[in-house]
């Protein structure tokens, strides 16, 4: 079964503050995607990646970057983090046929 | 852009009685259809996938897939208290750019 990890799995910080989310998965999938999830808009679409050093573009991808160091890890970047993106983030990792998510991050931002 | 609709926002149900969950789409050539379970904020747990127009089931839970009617349901055989949790509804186009719902909260009475 593919195994999802993610860290911090709890984590507050300040407006402006610097912030990166970090995922595992140990099952040498291809693909690697970070989500938003959020009262009344369901999950939505961040960042994915289909290989190390391969980054594409969500549908909510305004304020984020991320990095997809190798096959293994893929980190969810907020510069300049604003109370907007308070939210719990979910990292996922595919084959063909099924996506395997993390148990999620929350993110608070003051 | 693919749209997905679950229905209803919420329902309740007594122990050992079926349960039914809707969910709608705006484009029917997407490949794969999957409803997932999410406890209390907490990581997707998949329960069904199906590809083709007609019935999945996995365990107590049986998805039905109408495409020309832009449908999938999920029905959930005998629930229990611990199935009490949000369902979502997952469209796939095999772009990898997966399309959720916005959940159906299950509460099921003892």
């Amino acid at each position: 079964e593919a195994a999802v990890t993610q860290s911090p799995r709890n984590k507050v910080t300040v407006t402006g503050g610097n912030v990166t989310l970090s995922c595992r998965q140990t099952n040498s999938h291809n693909y690697m995607y970070w989500y938003r999830q959020d009262t009344g808009h369901g999950l939505r679409l961040i960042h994915y990646s289909y290989g190390a050093g391969n980054l594409q573009i969500g549908d909510v991808p305004d304020g984020y970057k991320a990095t997809r160091t190798t096959q293994e890890d893929f980190f969810l970047l907020l510069e300049l983090a604003s109370p907007s993106q308070t939210s719990l983030y979910f990292c996922a990792s595919s084959d063909r046929y099924e996506q395997y998510f993390g148990p999620g991050t929350r993110l608070t931002v003051l | 852009q693919q749209k997905v609709q679950q229905s209803p926002e919420s329902l309740t149900v007594s122990e050992g009685a079926m349960a039914s969950l809707n969910c709608t789409f705006s484009d029917g050539t997407s490949n794969n259809f999957r409803w997932y379970r999410q406890h209390s904020a907490k990581g997707l747990e998949v329960l069904v996938s199906i590809f083709s127009d007609g019935e999945k089931e996995e365990g107590r839970f049986t998805a039905h897939l109408n495409r020309a009617n832009l449908h999938v349901s999920l029905h959930i055989r005998e629930p229990q208290p611990s199935d009490s949790a949000v369902y979502l509804c997952a469209v796939d186009p095999n772009t990898n750019k997966v399309v959720f719902g916005t959940g159906t909260r299950l509460q099921v009475l003892p």
